[in-house]
């Protein structure tokens, strides 16, 4: 049961290239989320999906951007790469329509860097 | 809107000592609570979390935590420190009800263990 699969592992961009950051998961979960870690910021959200075809916002979506064509797969995509950009990026999922308590299942994360 | 506040970016203990890592919370709705260990280079891993059925949860490598409503708080802890804790440990609310996915973190809490 592979989980949550995140690729690739690291990636380094130059400033205005685009990159699609690939997220597949095998539980059929219905919610899929991207994350960035920075150093002291915790974890922040991206954007989010509650099934196929429905995303939204979350708190720092700018510069990024989804879509959910099937219940398995969430690509993160960034359009023109900013320095600010440089992070540790997750994707993680659960199931839906158990009142909240089921935990968020985490990838190993993409390792980004753009110069 | 629900926050996290993790008291100590960095915690250091001697190995068998007491770990004490401290989370407060603030929900307008009860909260669904989590705890989650990050070792390095890899992505987050669930220690435990609080659904109400019990204030006092019991976690994963001897970790356990305390629901304490009346000062928002849910500490984590464990008698004895191991080298092997030596991680980062997050802090994380969800809100009830079936819509509510969104897991909202705290900055994080690195702890290092002394020999």
């Amino acid at each position: 049961n592979a989980g949550v699969t995140q690729t690739p592992k690291f990636q380094v961009l130059k400033t205005g290239q685009s990159m699609t950051l690939q997220c597949a998961q095998d539980m059929n979960h219905e919610y899929m989320s991207w994350y960035r870690q920075d150093p002291g910021m915790g974890l922040r959200l991206i954007h989010y999906s509650v099934g196929a075809g429905i995303t939204d916002q979350g708190e720092v979506p700018n510069g990024y951007n989804v879509s959910r064509s099937t219940t398995e797969d969430f690509p993160l995509r960034l359009l023109s790469a900013a320095p600010s950009q440089t992070s540790v990026y997750f994707c993680a999922s659960t199931r839906s329509g158990t009142g909240g308590n089921s935990p968020l299942h985490f990838g190993n994360g993409t390792r980004l860097t753009v110069t | 809107a629900q926050s996290v506040t993790q008291l100590g970016s960095h915690v250091s203990v001697s190995e068998g000592a007491l770990v004490l890592l401290r989370c407060n919370y603030s929900s307008s709705v009860p909260p669904y609570l989590f705890w989650y260990v990050q070792y390095p280079n890899q992505g987050l891993q669930l220690l435990l979390k609080y659904t109400s059925a019990a204030t006092l949860v019991k976690g994963i490598n001897g970790f356990e935590a305390e629901f304490k409503k009346s000062e928002t708080s849910f500490h984590l802890t464990k008698p004895s420190a191991h080298m092997s804790d030596a991680a980062e440990y997050f802090c994380a609310v969800k809100g009830s009800g079936a819509g509510s996915y969104q897991l909202t973190f705290g900055k994080g809490t690195k702890l290092s263990v002394i020999p």
